[in-house]
């Protein structure tokens, strides 16, 4: 398995854009958790899917974020409109339920 | 809820020095532990892990890692580091039947000839 994939790994964008960035998880993986990384407040959960379902949404910071996992193989975090506020490395992860969690590369986010 | 304090926010030291990170944890029920690495621009990496069984864990590269319950400790050693050490170290904690896994604010390791 080539782990869990995200892309794009740099997204620069301008104050009021729309942003989507996307997840591959482990296949076999029932788990999926966004988490973001800044200098300030460290790495954050954001949201976690279990099955596909959102089962907790409480690390989401504002409405501008939204998180979706249509299928098993796919998930999206959106922020619409993006801030220089946003502006991290957003990670995402992957787990079975016997198994530890798997990062991605990140996506390093700008927003100018 | 869970919780875990890296007291080291940076931590120097010379090539082949032994070297500890501290983690310390907080749960109001049993916990699995793990310590992950970031190198430059890359994701976390699994190191070590805690589930169950021996308190002492190792990792493939000469990490070790002891439960220590009672003080409700997690720390990182090694006994000689190289260059190629200097990273990141993130110590995390997830409690049995819970889902999220909570990271604490990381070690930065700068190991220098």
């Amino acid at each position: 398995d080539a782990g869990v994939i995200q892309s794009p790994r740099h997204e620069v964008t301008e104050m009021g854009q729309e942003v989507t960035l996307r997840c591959k998880p482990i296949s076999g993986h029932d788990y999926l958790f966004w988490y973001r990384q800044t200098m300030m407040r460290g790495l954050e959960l954001l949201i976690y899917f279990n099955n596909n379902v959102p089962i907790d949404d409480s690390g989401m910071p504002e409405d501008r974020f939204s998180a979706k996992m249509p299928n098993a193989s796919f998930s999206t975090l959106k922020i619409q409109p993006s801030e220089p506020r946003d502006s991290a490395v957003y990670f995402c992860a992957s787990r079975g339920v016997n198994t530890e969690a798997f990062f991605g590369q990140g996506t390093r986010l700008t927003v100018v | 809820a869970q919780s875990v304090t890296q007291l080291d926010s940076q931590v120097p030291v010379f090539e082949e020095a032994p070297v500890e990170l501290r983690c310390n944890y907080s749960s109001s029920v049993s916990v699995y532990l793990f310590w992950y690495v970031q190198y430059p621009n890359q994701g976390l990496q699994l190191l070590l892990k805690y589930l169950s069984g021996s308190t002492l864990v190792e990792s493939i590269n000469g990490f070790e890692a002891e439960f220590n319950k009672s003080q409700t400790s997690f720390h990182l050693r090694k006994p000689s580091v190289h260059i190629s050490d200097t990273a990141e170290y993130f110590c995390a904690v997830r409690g049995t039947g819970f889902q999220k896994l909570v990271f604490g604010t990381g070690t930065r390791l700068l190991v220098s000839p």
